[in-house]
């Protein structure tokens, strides 16, 4: 069955990247997907990477995907107080609709 | 153009009692899902509707049902609610048609469970 993994906190100073990782047992997850979610807010889609792709760069953020070890990371480079949230991998499956299996969550707390 | 919305934000109910949550999906997407979120759980995923059909559930009692309008709009049911079903609930919406299907989610329901 799916289960994605997560570590459940991160710290960091304003300024320096953070690197959220997230592991899947999954083999035929298509699509991954990153996720943040605010206090008393649902969850906003950060960005996302087709699983044919090692690497993807929006702006401040970076995701690699190790397919091989079923690795993958989230990259902010100049982490602000403002990406203090709790942040989500998520994997969907070849076929199976639009299901989505969460990671655990990793809350990162940005200190000034 | 407006985003998902779901109603109410907040309710309190009590044991036993039964209740319907409301998502209205972003103008064009055919599909919704919906989540459960609790601290002990995490997000689990319910079921998903397109085109008014169930094209997916997840690993819940019968007691949690929903279905969806011909404007895509859908309702989740929980009925005889227990403690356990305290949670945020949590619904996206989508195109549906496409391989990624980027799914953009609602900004929850609390349901608070006495």
């Amino acid at each position: 069955g799916e289960d994605v993994e997560q570590s459940l906190f991160l710290s960091v100073r304003e300024g320096d990247s953070s690197v959220i990782n997230c592991t899947y047992t999954d083999s035929s997850s298509t699509y991954l997907y990153w996720y943040k979610q605010e206090p008393g807010a649902g969850l906003q889609l950060l960005t996302y990477i087709f699983s044919n792709m090692d690497m993807k760069q929006d702006q401040r953020l970076t995701v690699l995907l190790n397919k091989k070890d079923k690795h993958l990371s989230l990259r902010i480079a100049d982490t602000q107080t403002g990406d203090s949230a709790i942040y989500f991998c998520a994997e969907k499956e070849t076929g199976g609709g639009n299901k989505l299996t969460f990671g655990t969550g990793t809350q990162l707390k940005v200190e000034l | 153009k407006a985003g998902v919305t779901q109603t109410p934000r907040y309710l309190i109910k009590t044991r036993g009692q039964q209740v319907t949550l409301s998502c209205s999906p972003i103008s064009g997407h055919r599909s919704v899902s919906w989540y459960q979120q609790t601290p002990g759980q995490g997000l689990q995923f319910l079921f998903e509707y397109f085109s008014e059909t169930q094209r997916n559930k997840g690993n819940f009692p019968g007691r949690f049902s929903g279905r969806q309008f011909s404007n895509s709009r859908s309702e989740m049911n929980v009925s005889t609610l227990e403690l356990g079903d305290s949670a945020l609930y949590l619904c996206a919406s989508s195109l549906g048609g496409q391989q990624k299907n980027i799914q953009y989610f609602g900004a929850g329901t609390r349901l608070s469970v006495l």
